[in-house]
């Protein structure tokens, strides 16, 4: 079946240096979305990627979806102690209408 | 504005009994989708409603879970006779769909399922 194949599962960074995740797909993705769990919140929309090669920037935050749109990455300069938290990736396979969603990547700030 | 709203918060059930989880969708979004996420794990989908209709009910993990939308907003997930590996957190997300394009998905607090 479809799936999403999202590494690492776990990063564990000295707070101020840099973190990536990266998602990809086995199927060619019309969008993909990025969202943000605190520890015992619930999944938060970030940013949704539509063209290919897109790049989109939130402050410390780079996102990006690859040429072929089956892959993308989620970078953070210089994380913060917010920054904490799991991060996924959704995408939206084809003309489908349901959200094929990684596994998550926990970001882990050691003290 | 609302956002979506779950209840209960928490539930705590005995092996064996029904429960009845509900969601309350923001106004005007059409499509409801119902999560389970155990505990460090991610996403797992349940079922999908667009209006009152539920075009994808694949997720769901046995014939004990079933799930209703009435009136195009609230929705209900019934687990009948639960067993301890349904404890977990279930999360209701809604959406304001449309057939050009998806949009984000707005997150419920979750309703944390406890089975005993």
């Amino acid at each position: 079946g479809q799936q999403v194949m999202q590494i690492p599962q776990y990063q564990h960074v000295q707070e101020g240096e840099d973190f990536t995740t990266y998602c990809n797909s086995s199927t060619t993705l019309s969008n993909i979305q990025w969202y943000k769990q605190r520890p015992g919140g619930h999944p938060v929309f970030l940013i949704q990627l539509v063209k290919s090669g897109e790049v989109k920037k939130q402050k410390r935050l780079t996102f990006q979806f690859g040429e072929a749109k089956k892959n993308s990455s989620l970078h953070i300069t210089a994380t913060q102690t917010t920054d904490v938290g799991t991060y996924f990736c959704a995408g939206l396979p084809g003309s489908n209408y349901q959200l094929i969603w990684g596994a998550g990547t926990k970001l882990i700030i050691k003290p | 504005g609302a956002g979506v709203s779950q209840s209960p918060s928490n539930k705590v059930t005995e092996k064996g009994k029904d429960v009845e989880l509900r969601c309350d969708p923001i106004s005007g979004h059409t499509a409801l989708y119902w999560y389970r996420q155990s505990l460090g794990q991610g996403l797992e989908f349940l079922i999908y409603f667009q209006g009152n209709s539920a075009p994808d009910k694949s997720g769901l993990p046995s014939d004990r879970f079933s799930a209703e939308r009435t009136g195009g907003s609230v929705s209900t997930l019934t687990i009948q006779r639960t067993q301890q590996e349904d404890s977990a957190v279930y999360l209701c997300a809604s959406s304001k769909e449309s057939t050009s394009r998806v949009n984000e998905q707005f997150f419920g607090p979750g309703t944390r399922l406890t089975v005993l």
